[in-house]
């Protein structure tokens, strides 16, 4: 299966500032997905990454605020913008890069304060 | 709506108590139910997907069990290392988005020695 690296691990913001995530895959897929794991609650998803299209966002996310980028087939950035504190999150990206399977990187830790 | 729902939210165990997590959920068509693995501060490990009522997935202690309504996930015998969160996500066959996984809140299992 594709191993994803993600990065950061972790970052502590300020307000009113962005982040940028990075997702990169040992592998071409088509699909990059961006989800959300507020603290006690589930997996939501964000958006999804195609190459060479704008990227989809589900309801509740739009893309002044998680900006995607996706540059080639094995790279994907998710910026979060004008951050508050209820930014802090779990922000994972994920792959479907095996039939049958979607994997999931390692995450990263947003604290905003 | 499509809907997961995972009881119990949290289940102690003695080693080698066997036990299950449920996993119920409501969508319009199912194309796939999953279960993950998450470890603290990592992300979601992949275990299984069923696809329709009657299948069983093994994999060591773990085995995975699907209705029309609801998921099993059997644990047999575990030990501490067993300990983690475990998400049951589904994928909908009338989602727009056919890689969008919905995740329930996850059921956190804790197995002492």
């Amino acid at each position: 299966s594709a191993v994803i690296s993600q990065k950061p691990s972790r970052d502590i913001c300020q307000r009113g500032t962005s982040l940028t995530i990075q997702c990169q895959v040992d592998s071409q897929v088509t699909m990059m997905f961006w989800y959300r794991q507020q603290p006690g609650q589930s997996l939501t998803l964000i958006a999804t990454a195609n190459q060479g299209s704008e990227a989809t966002y589900e309801s509740g996310f739009v893309i002044d605020k998680f900006p995607i980028s996706r540059p080639n087939l094995t790279f994907s950035t998710l910026t979060v913008s004008n951050m508050s504190p209820e930014d802090s999150s779990i922000y994972l990206c994920s792959v479907d890069a095996t039939a049958g399977s979607y994997t999931f990187g390692s995450g990263t830790r947003l604290t905003v304060v | 709506e499509d809907q997961v729902t995972q009881s119990p939210e949290a289940l102690r165990l003695q080693e080698g108590e066997s036990s299950s997590l449920n996993c119920s959920y409501t969508v319009s068509g199912l194309r796939g139910l999953f279960w993950y693995r998450q470890d603290p501060g990592k992300g979601p490990e992949f275990l299984f997907t069923l696809y329709s009522a009657g299948e069983e997935k093994e994999k060591e202690r773990l085995k995975a069990t699907l209705t029309k309504k609801e998921s099993f996930l059997h644990i047999t015998a575990p030990k501490p290392e067993d300990s983690a969160t475990y998400l049951c996500a589904v994928q909908a066959t009338g989602s727009s988005n056919t890689g969008k996984l919905i995740f329930g809140q996850g059921t956190t299992l804790q197995v002492k020695p």
